[in-house]
């Protein structure tokens, strides 16, 4: 069974740093690109940041972009997301998602549970 | 960035009944969309792919119809278990975009 597991989440001032991870098992994990998602509370679904398998392509929405930092370590089957500069709407639940099939841009069939940060001072 | 528009913003349905949702885009996405599923405090499932492709292990009252701008998720029967937030997602271009989501409940 695949499995994503995110931690790493909490409570941090306004610019401040975090760093978030997603730990993936039951799959190839260097086999899938990976995201980050983003549910501000009781809003909708934002795309934050995508990773190829190889790290070779690297994405971001424009409201992070320069501020977070996403990588993976594929010996390690983990996904990370560097947070600086956080902002209080930056306070969400983030999920990572594992796209379907091998390749960039396909759709995320599996999600973990979700790590909620929260910006408050 | 391609806007996505999710309507109704909610739809009270008894179970059993017929449930059509809609998902209209600022621009052409071929079938590039998909449609997820999200209960409170759980993560979103994927329902349905590339427009008409039932995702793995989904039932078959699920289906997705739909090219270019309109797109349509329909449940032929609705079960206690599908009312939720659906939210449809293009991925023809970069960002990726999510709609605002069609609230299922119980009338």
């Amino acid at each position: 069974e695949v499995q994503l597991v995110e931690s790493g989440g909490g409570l941090v001032q306004p610019g401040r740093s975090l760093r978030l991870s997603c730990a993936a098992s039951g799959l190839t994990f260097d086999g899938y690109a990976m995201h980050w998602v983003r549910q501000g509370p009781g809003k909708g679904l934002e795309w934050v940041s995508g990773i190829s398998w190889n790290s070779g392509t690297l994405d971001y929405a424009d409201s992070v972009k320069g501020r977070f930092t996403i990588s993976r370590d594929n010996a390690k089957r983990s996904l990370y997301l560097q947070m600086n500069s956080l902002r209080a709407d930056d306070t969400a639940v983030y999920y990572c998602a594992k796209e379907s099939i091998f390749g960039y841009g396909r759709p995320f069939d599996c999600w973990g549970q979700g790590t909620l940060v929260t910006v408050s001072s | 960035e391609i806007v996505l528009t999710q309507s109704p913003a909610t739809l009270s349905l008894s179970p059993g009944e017929r449930a059509t949702l809609s998902c209209r885009a600022s621009q052409s996405l071929t079938t590039y969309l998909a449609w997820y599923q999200q209960k409170p405090g759980q993560a979103p499932r994927l329902l349905i792919y590339d427009a008409s492709n039932r995702a793995t292990g989904i039932p078959a009252r699920f289906s997705g119809s739909g090219s270019g701008t309109d797109f349509t998720l329909t449940i032929s029967s609705l079960e206690p278990e599908d009312f939720a937030v659906y939210y449809c997602q293009q991925r023809y271009s970069w960002p990726v975009t999510f709609g605002p989501g069609t609230k299922v409940d119980i009338k």
